[in-house]
């Protein structure tokens, strides 16, 4: 069955510090994978997508990487503001039918000042 | 601007009264979607029009329930809602990220969802 796991569950950083979120997926075969920011309330938004020939993509502050032999991503958030706080949630897509999304429960971030 | 609009945002409904929830988009997009998403969960697809084409999801209970009425507008009806029922729902629409090629990077676009309550 087709997985997409985050670590960690949830996370506490201070505002200015960096982070990393991990995801490791067993989809095959693979498509594309997305991170998302979805705050609370709210519908998830796409931060970066990167198919499986591309190693990093960067968005801002974000920064992810994608090694597709181990199938293992990340999400680097440097320079962490107070509006980061949200859950990032990691979505695989699948080659071939690829109009369905396999999600990751997500990494509850929060940043305190 | 183009968008993905649910409405409404926040929808309280007793148990086993009917309710439908709104999603219409902007975008022109082939696809629409409807998920339910529970406290501290991925969201989990209940079923997708590929334009008219409706898939459903093996497990998505027969109290769910979509119509489509044209490439704009996408509704989910909960015939009888359930305590289990009360969920965020999240809309979603997709493209090919390349267009005109084979539809192998359909980027979803989420609205902002209706949180659902059932008394």
């Amino acid at each position: 069955k087709n997985q997409v796991e985050q670590s960690p569950q949830s996370l506490i950083i201070l505002e200015g510090k960096n982070c990393t979120l991990q995801c490791n997926y067993t989809v095959s075969p693979f498509s594309n994978l997305r991170w998302y920011k979805q705050d609370t309330g709210r519908g998830p938004v796409s931060l970066t997508i990167m198919t499986f020939s591309e190693n990093t993509k960067s968005n801002g502050r974000y920064t992810a990487t994608l090694d597709a032999d181990t199938k293992q991503s990340s999400l680097h958030i440097t320079a962490s503001q107070l509006s980061d706080s949200a859950s990032y949630i990691c979505v695989v897509t699948p080659g071939g039918s690829a109009r369905q999304l396999t999600f990751g429960s997500g990494t509850q971030l929060t940043v305190l000042p | 601007d183009a968008m993905v609009i649910q409405n409404p945002r926040y929808q309280v409904t007793q148990f086993g009264k009917p309710v439908t929830l709104s999603c219409s988009q902007t975008l022109n997009h082939n696809v629409m979607y409807w998920y339910q998403q529970k406290s501290s969960q991925a969201p989990k697809l209940l079923f997708h029009y590929y334009d008219k084409d409706f898939n459903n999801e093996a497990d998505t209970p027969d109290n769910f329930q979509s119509r489509r009425p044209n490439t704009s507008f996408c509704f989910l009806d909960i015939r009888s809602p359930g305590l289990g029922d009360a969920a965020m729902y999240l809309c979603a629409t997709s493209r090919p990220r390349v267009p005109g090629l084979a539809a192998l990077d359909w980027e979803q676009f989420f609205g902002p969802g209706t949180r659902l309550t059932v008394l």
